[in-house]
Order: structure tokens, then sequence, then C-alpha cells
């Protein structure tokens, strides 16, 4: 079975450029989140769907970033503009929606903004 | 405030000595408690959860994770390390209901030949 796929896996661009991540959950996993790593730190929860829906997006700073996950399966999350502080690790992970259930991590895609 | 402290930011343990890693937390009620592992260019791989019951857990790779809730911890143990458990793991918590998971910090830890 396919594990949570994110891509691209590396991204440097120059601050205040866009850019977008993509994710493609564990087929049937209806909870889908988003994390940032920072260097040397544990992930933060950025926004959790249920479905399509963003149950909880309070950690998300919407001046600059959005996400979404069109017909419940795979979600893209944005950065318009980037900063330098942006530069991190973005995780994916998708659950069968249970709190108890296992959160499945893809490989993150490292952004770094110069 | 609520939280998940990992002590420990590195460990280095000869290869086949024991292990112990620590991890408090803070907050009213018990929560569900995870310990992830995260390999260097690898996703998080969950290694065991505890939500009830008996209080010693066993997990993937020969780990085991020992809930004292007079202590607020959830400390994840080896008995004998192998080289390729090097790598960086998370305790995480879930505080409610909600399922988001509350990372600690993170210990790295290195194993010698």
């Amino acid at each position: 079975e396919a594990g949570v796929v994110q891509s691209p896996r590396y991204k440097i661009i120059e601050k205040k450029q866009p850019v977008a991540f993509w994710c493609n959950p564990i087929s049937g996993h209806n909870t889908l989140y988003w994390y940032l790593q920072n260097l040397g730190q544990g992930p933060e929860l950025l926004i959790r769907y249920e479905n399509e829906e963003a149950v909880d997006d309070s950690q998300l700073p919407k001046d600059r970033f959005s996400a979404e996950r069109l017909k419940g399966v795979d979600s893209t999350l944005k950065i318009q503009p980037a900063e330098l502080g942006d530069s991190a690790v973005y995780l994916c992970a998708s659950s069968l929606g249970d709190p108890t259930d296992t959160q499945y991590f893809g490989p993150g895609t490292r952004l770094t903004v110069l | 405030a609520q939280s998940v402290t990992q002590p420990d930011i590195h460990i280095t343990v000869s290869e086949g000595a024991s292990l112990e890693l620590r991890c408090n937390y803070s907050y009213g009620a018990t929560p569900y408690l995870f310990w992830y592992v995260q390999s260097p260019g690898q996703g998080l791989q969950l290694l065991l959860k505890y939500f009830s019951g008996d209080t010693l857990v066993q997990g993937i790779k020969g780990f085991e994770a020992e809930f004292k809730r007079s202590q607020s911890s959830f400390n994840l143990r080896k008995p004998s390390v192998h080289w390729s458990d090097a790598a960086e793991y998370f305790c995480a918590v879930a505080p409610d209901s909600q399922g988001n998971l509350i990372f600690g910090k993170g210990t790295k830890l290195s194993v010698k030949p």
C-alpha cells in the first residue's frame, strides 16, 4: 500500500515568491493534516481537514498561507509571498480520523527561502 | 501552559546498551500518548501509542514505553540498541478528542559502534 506522497521533496525560492506543496494521502483516509517542522523542533500543526472541510486552521497564518483539499483527497498548501522565516520542512499526514488512529506522515517538503 | 517536554536534546549510547528516552507532558487529563521516530530524509514513523489499560506498551522494532500518571511521563525504552536505531525520536500527545498532535522538540539518538 502506498504511503503519503508529497511533492516536491525540495524547493528553493527567493523571498516574496509564491510556493505550493502537494500532498496525496493514503487511500481511504478522510483526515489530512499539514504540519510545519522547523530545524531542531517537533512538528506543529498548521491545518486539519476532515474530508474537504478545514476543521482546524487556527494555527495557519492566513495572511500568507492558504490550503485546499478539493474533492476530499489531495491537498495543496500555498505560501504567498514567502518570507525568510518560512524556511522549514512541511509535512503532510493522514489518518482514518479517530484520535486513536495512527497518523501516517509523508517524507515532507524542505523549503529554503533565500 | 500545556506542553510536551523531552529534556534530552541528544543522547549517545553504545550499540547493545540499553536506552531510555524521557517524555513529560502537562495536561489536565490523561491524553493519548505517542512515540514517533524520524530518520534522515524519512517521514515520521509511529513506534507505539497509549490510550488506556496496561501502562506498559509494546511497539515496533523492540521498543516499549511506560505511562506513569503520577509523574506525567511516557518514557521510551529499548533493552539493546542497534546501530540502525540512530534517528530522532519524538514524543507526542493528543490532548483531546480532536486528534491533533502536540510534539516535543525531539531527542536525537546517536549509536556508537
